[in-house]
């Protein structure tokens, strides 16, 4: 079973900062697997990234995804007030899908 | 418009049983697997199960195999999650999602909200 482990747990940045979060996995992913999710207090999680770089439907471009093998990453190029939230990454090619234990990112 | 509606909050005591429900609309119900994801209280996100309702076939996480049953109604376009006899550890946020033919999940329902409490 692959086991994804984000870093860091926490971040503290301000508005209009630059966030970068990562994801490491205990084996190799495939890149055609791999997303990233934001998730708010009392709401479903919503879908950012698939397939390690591609924006889903309305995401805006201030969200991009990046790497492959064990390394991925997600940038937030400048915080909005709305980015702040939890963020899981996702590897969705084996088996059910295992997901990371999520970053949450909070105003600083 | 894709949606997934899920049924309401419960509150129920150890060892009763509860079926929740995942509604979709706007899509082909019986061409997508929708899966069951729990969100205990301040935690991530696990797999549960999912389940393909063209002809019901389901896989379990082995985690929850053997301690929830999900099921289909494809008739009336609804994924169900249920439970035979609930424990104080089963109250947690459910979400179901649907998966598209590579397995990710781009849509999800709001969430259905377990407390199971004496």
């Amino acid at each position: 079973e692959i086991v994804l482990t984000q870093s860091p747990g926490t971040l503290s940045l301000s508005p209009g900062e630059r966030a970068t979060l990562s994801c490491r996995a205990s084996q190799s992913v495939s890149r055609s697997y791999f997303a990233w999710y934001q998730q708010k207090p009392g709401q479903a999680p919503r879908l950012l990234i698939y397939a390690a770089s591609s924006r889903a439907t309305g995401i805006p471009d201030r969200f991009s995804g990046s790497g492959s093998g064990t390394d991925f990453s997600l940038t937030i190029s400048r915080l909005e007030p709305e980015d702040f939230a939890v963020y899981y990454c996702q590897e969705y090619g084996r088996s059910l899908g295992t997901f990371g234990q999520g970053t949450k990112v909070e105003i600083k | 418009e894709v949606q997934l509606v899920q049924s309401g909050a419960e509150v129920k005591k150890p060892g009763e049983s509860l079926k929740i429900s995942c509604k979709g609309s706007g899509y082909s119900f019986t061409s997508y697997w929708i899966g069951w994801v729990r969100q205990m209280p301040g935690k991530g996100l696990e797999w549960m199960g999912i389940i393909y309702p063209g002809d019901s076939d389901t896989r379990y996480s082995p985690s929850f195999q053997g301690q929830v049953t999900i099921s289909a109604d494809k008739s009336i376009s609804t994924a169900y999650l249920q439970w035979s006899s609930l424990k104080a550890s089963d109250s947690a946020m459910y979400y179901c999602a649907r998966r598209d033919s590579s397995s990710l999940a781009e849509y999800w329902g709001q969430g259905t909200l377990v407390t199971v409490s004496a």
